[in-house]
């Protein structure tokens, strides 16, 4: 089946810096999805990208499908970012979402 | 709406037991889903329905049934818990026939012992 790989898997912020995190999957996509899991375990939809440029205030995302990536920007951190960030691919003429590890964010005020 | 609800939010059951986690939407959903979460693992699909009377296996199915008899009600039944079931359950739905733009209920943190 298909794989879905996080980089990095831990990352550590200054209140008001910016980070990218990236999202590699191994085989072509239909559907791609970002996630927050906030530190009470509540899960938030952030972006439904299978390809192209989304923006939502201080988030935004890219998918290139014909590179196999995708990627979450975030702008001026804020410590309610903090939380694991996980991206989702559902494989081309599939129907089931294969998650990826995560990244663990900390963002220190 | 409420969304997504799920009960109870914590179980813990002994080896052997049985019991059903509940999930319902509210918002007409078709596609209901449900994902184990383990540390260190990310989620991993347990079972999923595409709509009333249909259901199909994920990656993880074995030790667990699912039935949908209506649109809003997705059950999760684990017939003889083992330990390695211990993990928290998240169930999820889509407006779709397939899982665009999942949202998802707040967990059942479930331990056996």
């Amino acid at each position: 089946g298909i794989q879905v790989e996080q980089s990095p898997p831990d990352l550590i912020l200054q209140e008001g810096a910016n980070s990218t995190l990236r999202c590699n999957f191994s085989d072509s996509v239909n559907n791609l999805q970002w996630f927050h899991q906030n530190p009470w375990g509540q899960l938030i939809n952030l972006f439904y990208i299978p390809s192209g440029t989304k923006q939502n205030g201080r988030l935004s995302a890219t998918t290139v499908a014909t590179e196999r990536y995708s990627l979450l920007y975030i702008s001026s951190s804020q410590t309610t970012d903090s939380g694991v960030y996980f991206c989702a691919a559902v494989v081309a003429q599939g129907n089931k979402l294969v998650f990826g590890a995560g990244t663990i964010l900390r963002v220190k005020s | 709406n409420a969304g997504v609800t799920q009960t109870p939010k914590f179980q813990v059951l002994k080896t052997g037991q049985s019991m059903t986690l509940q999930c319902a939407q509210d918002m007409n959903h078709e596609y209901m889903s449900w994902y184990r979460q383990d540390p260190g693992m990310g989620l991993r699909l347990i079972h999923y329905s595409v709509g009333a009377g249909i259901t199909d296996q994920g990656e993880v199915p074995n030790g667990y049934n699912v039935s949908r008899s209506t649109t809003e009600d997705f059950p999760l039944r684990l017939l003889s818990a083992a330990p390695s079931q211990t993990s928290v359950y998240f169930c999820a739905s889509s407006r779709d026939l397939a899982p665009n733009e999942q949202f998802f209920g707040p967990g059942t943190r479930l331990t056996v012992l």
